[in-house]
């Protein structure tokens, strides 16, 4: 049974690029959650998506964009790169919405995101 | 909006010592509240969890105890192991069906052989 999967595992970019980072759900899951997270630091909620649409937001800037596609896996996108944006980025997978199962988030290892 | 308050924020026991963190929250409309471990470089991964109308909740060497009065969580953790090394978030969330956790800071928990 495969875990939540995220690719790349490393990234580096310069200010001013866009970078896109991709997440598989564990199997049988079907809604995605976006976490960043920085050095030191408790994960920050970024966005939640479910039947392909984003359905709760944090606070975070619209430079901050995601997508999630009919097979359950999600994109997030970052444009326009700060230097602050360089954190660890994590990707959650849950099952169902309405339900007690939606509650437990499964994470993947993430993707630790450089700007230079 | 919610907020989660961690200490300590290390923490260094012996081993075989027991390790308490605790956590406040300030949404008292919250109603589920998970602890995850963070190894270096590893996800956070779910080590037990407990819901509102629950006041306590034991998995072998791990605990969690609820507070809703006074919006305290805390994780106790028994017979502290070198393996147990981590940090250690705990999180709340109003569970509406859309999940948002809110975490705490995180606890570094360092135990010595």
């Amino acid at each position: 049974d495969a875990g939540v999967t995220q690719s790349p595992t490393h990234l580096i970019k310069t200010r001013g690029q866009q970078v896109t980072l991709r997440c598989s759900p564990k199997s049988g899951h079907d809604t995605v959650s976006w976490y960043q997270q920085a050095l030191g630091q408790g994960p920050q909620f970024i966005f939640q998506y479910y039947e392909e649409e984003e359905r709760q937001r944090g606070n975070f800037p619209d430079r901050f964009s995601g997508h999630q596609f009919p097979n359950y896996s999600s994109e997030l996108n970052v444009n326009a790169l700060l230097l602050g944006d360089s954190a660890l980025y994590l990707c959650a997978s849950s099952l169902g919405t309405g339900s007690r199962l939606g509650e437990k988030l499964f994470f993947g290892s993430g993707t630790q995101l450089s700007v230079l | 909006g919610e907020n989660v308050e961690q200490h300590p924020s290390t923490l260094s026991v012996q081993e075989g010592d027991s390790a308490v963190i605790k956590c406040t929250y300030s949404d008292s409309a919250s109603n589920y509240f998970p602890w995850y471990k963070q190894e270096l470089g590893k996800r956070p991964q779910l080590i037990i969890d407990i819901r509102s109308n629950v006041g306590e909740k034991k998995d072998q060497r791990i605990a969690v105890t609820l507070n809703k009065t006074a919006k305290h969580f805390s994780l106790h953790i028994t017979e502290t192991q070198p393996e147990d090394s981590a940090v250690y978030f705990c999180a709340a969330t109003l569970n509406t069906g859309f999940q948002k956790l809110v975490f705490g800071t995180g606890t570094r928990l360092l135990v010595s052989p």
